[in-house]
């Protein structure tokens, strides 16, 4: 049974660079039929997309977000990860790292999500 | 970029039909996916490609789609029903995730 796991730290400051990682477990990375995806969804409201990297490398992001996000993949380690530069109170969120099966299919794997705070 | 807009609310009575609605231009023409999201939980796709349900989703959930607007029935609400429920396409290569609708069970 695969398992999405984000991790990282909780609180980032303003301006920093905040860095969350996702492990897949029970299944491969390296799947070329599955796009691996970061959303985002701030207290109480609703769900943005952030972008996505397929196991070959290629990325696409949300356009309002593509000057300071990069997502990258690490198949030694099963891992993708999410940077998001320049952070301010407004990128304050619970982060989910989610698969897609196929293009244009939905997301039907996700993790738990992990809050991610940016304060002082 | 694409917008899909959704009620914030809707209310049904229990064992009544909830019907929730997810606008965009021509959205008609886009494979739609409708998710429930209970407070602390991830999202659950409960119907995929417009009228699709995942196996372990009630038949009580069905979905439609044409024109300019996809639309989420939730036949007989029950209790357990209460939740966030948002739409989603794929522009291209973008996520757009509709604005997402409160469904209360009165």
């Amino acid at each position: 049974q695969v398992q999405l796991q984000e991790s990282g730290p909780g609180l980032v400051k303003p301006s920093q660079t905040l860095s969350l990682t996702c492990t897949v477990s029970g299944g491969s990375i390296s799947s070329g039929i599955y796009y691996w995806n970061w959303i985002r969804q701030p207290p109480g409201k609703g769900l943005e997309w952030i972008g996505l990297i397929f196991s070959g490398g290629n990325t696409y992001y949300k356009s309002s977000l593509q000057s300071r996000v990069s997502i990258s993949i690490d198949a030694s380690k099963n891992q993708f990860s999410l940077r998001l530069s320049s952070v301010t109170a407004a990128d304050t969120a619970v982060y989910f790292c989610a698969r897609v099966y196929y293009g244009g299919a939905p997301f039907d794997l996700w993790g738990q999500g992990t809050l991610v705070t940016v304060s002082s | 970029s694409y917008d899909l807009t959704q009620p914030l609310s809707v209310s049904v009575a229990l064992g009544q039909t909830a019907k929730i609605t997810c606008g965009g231009n021509d959205i008609g023409s886009k494979n739609v996916h409708w998710y429930q999201q209970k407070p602390g939980q991830a999202p659950v796709v409960v119907i995929y490609r417009d009228t699709t349900r995942p196996s372990g989703i009630p038949e009580r959930f069905s979905g439609s789609n044409s024109g300019n607007t996809a639309t989420l029935t939730i036949a007989r609400a029950q209790a357990g029903d209460e939740a966030a429920y948002y739409c989603q396409v794929w522009d291209n290569t973008s996520g757009v995730f509709g604005t997402g609708t409160r469904v209360t069970v009165l």
